[in-house]
């Protein structure tokens, strides 16, 4: 059974960096073809989104968003972290991390339930 | 990467099909047979509906169908169902690694 849970501050002030990290079972990011990206949603609005790391740790970024955020694995843990530098009340968003296969990056078949992160002084 | 444009909502009554756009651009959706539909219940993380524009994961009931032409994908779904009422997202691959959503569609089950 795969699943995949983020964890994270639920809130952070202006200009402070948000740290995430999505832990995951039910697969191997070592399996050639797995990814792991992260998505997220401001309330009310629509799903974004921001990159992808692959088993080899390639990187990819969202273009408008790219000078921003840094995503890493950690194979050991199961974990994959994303930073995101800067943070703005506009970046208020509950944040998913899901799952590829195959290097199908439009295809997230398994997603983590979100976490909530406001950004508010 | 500009968002994929769907309708805010569209609705149905029981029993009935609905059909939902996505329309982008030769850059994402009518470059590439790589677009992806996913459901979203209020409070719930999305699920994968479609993928490959008209395949359908395991579990997915037949009433859920997709299709392309050109620009532009759709999402149909027959025998509407009261558990079908949520917000429905439509994704395509867009180059370079990269994947654009689209605005996102409510469908209401009258």
């Amino acid at each position: 059974q795969v699943t995949l849970r983020e964890s994270g501050p639920a809130l952070v002030k202006p200009t402070q960096t948000l740290t995430l990290t999505c832990t995951f079972s039910g697969f191997s990011l070592n399996t050639r073809g797995m990814c792991v990206s992260w998505i997220r949603q401001p309330p009310g609005k629509a799903l974004e989104w921001l990159a992808h790391i692959d088993w080899d740790d390639n990187k990819y970024y969202s273009t408008s968003l790219k000078t921003r955020l840094t995503i890493s694995k950690d194979t050991s843990k199961n974990q994959v972290v994303l930073t995101m530098t800067n943070m703005d009340p506009v970046d208020t968003a509950t944040y998913y991390c899901a799952r590829i296969q195959t290097l199908r990056w439009y295809e997230f078949d398994s997603w983590g339930q979100g976490i909530l992160v406001t950004v508010s002084s | 990467q500009s968002a994929l444009t769907q309708p805010r909502s569209v609705s149905g009554s029981p029993g009935q099909s609905v059909t939902i756009s996505c329309t982008g651009t030769s850059s994402d959706v009518g470059g590439y047979y790589f677009v992806s539909w996913y459901q979203q219940h209020p409070g719930k993380a999305p699920k994968l509906m479609i993928y490959d524009v008209n395949k359908r994961p395991s579990g997915v009931p037949d009433r859920f169908s997709g299709s392309k032409s050109g620009n532009t994908a759709s999402l149909t779904i027959s025998g509407l169902q009261a558990e079908d009422e949520a917000d429905y997202y439509c994704c395509s691959y867009a180059g370079s690694y990269t994947v654009v959503f689209g605005g996102g569609t409510k469908l209401t089950v009258l």
